[in-house]
């Protein structure tokens, strides 16, 4: 079983779509959780950390299930200009794993 | 503020040379990493430093693959002899320090052995 596993999609949805996309661990003793955002040819950039609360920025929400192991990432209102690949990342022991990322279309 | 910077951005060479890319951190950040990004294997981390100190190579491939933080602000990546099986883009990111897990990338190096 991989360390960080997640679905590559593409997830295509319209603008304004709610989209949600999982991300299953399996080191019960991670630690800290990511969600990083990759367009075509470009450098991974950090969207979110994840708490244990869960937390919010703007159209994004982060959620962090310990018991079921997975973090999941929502996409409220989607814009074209969300359209990307989207990486989770587990840290363990200070270091991140990430998954392979789930890619995202908005279409019009 | 200027982000991580890696040079060159782009790495054309043929099989059998020695290929060093090069890494700057964000200025203050203490701990460095080398990733490597393929389709078929995605983001892998290859090395990491903290305070100029490696701490775990266990994802270097081989020993063809070395690598070294002379000083807090320059890390290099160093190929030799270098292979087609080498192409794939090479990410330097940093981190703050041991209490912060953020890590921020670089654009990166688009490495490709002919």
């Amino acid at each position: 079983r991989k360390e960080v596993e997640q679905d590559p999609g593409p997830f295509n949805v319209p603008e304004g779509a709610t989209v949600a996309f999982n991300c299953t661990y399996s080191n019960s003793a991670s630690q800290s959780f990511f969600w990083y955002r990759q367009d075509c040819r470009k450098e991974p950039k950090l969207l979110m950390s994840v708490y244990s609360s869960g937390n919010e920025d703007g159209r994004f929400t982060a959620q962090l299930n310990r018991a079921s192991q997975y973090i999941s990432l929502l996409i409220r209102d989607s814009k074209l200009s969300d359209s990307a690949t989207y990486l989770c990342a587990v840290n363990l022991r200070n270091k991140l794993t990430f998954g392979t990322g789930t890619q995202l279309k908005v279409e019009l | 503020d200027a982000g991580v910077i890696q040079s060159p951005r782009h790495e054309v060479t043929e099989m059998g040379q020695e290929v060093t890319l090069r890494c700057k951190p964000i200025s203050g950040h203490n701990s460095l990493f080398w990733y490597r990004q393929t389709m078929m294997r995605g983001l892998e981390l290859l090395i990491y430093f903290n305070n100029n100190v490696p701490i775990d190579d266990s994802g270097m491939p081989e020993d063809r693959f070395s690598a070294k933080m002379p000083n807090a602000s320059f890390s290099t990546l160093k190929i030799q002899p270098s292979e087609p099986r080498d192409s794939a883009v090479y990410f330097c990111a940093s981190r703050l320090g041991a209490d912060s897990y953020e890590q921020y990338f670089g654009p990166g190096t688009r490495l490709t052995v002919t």
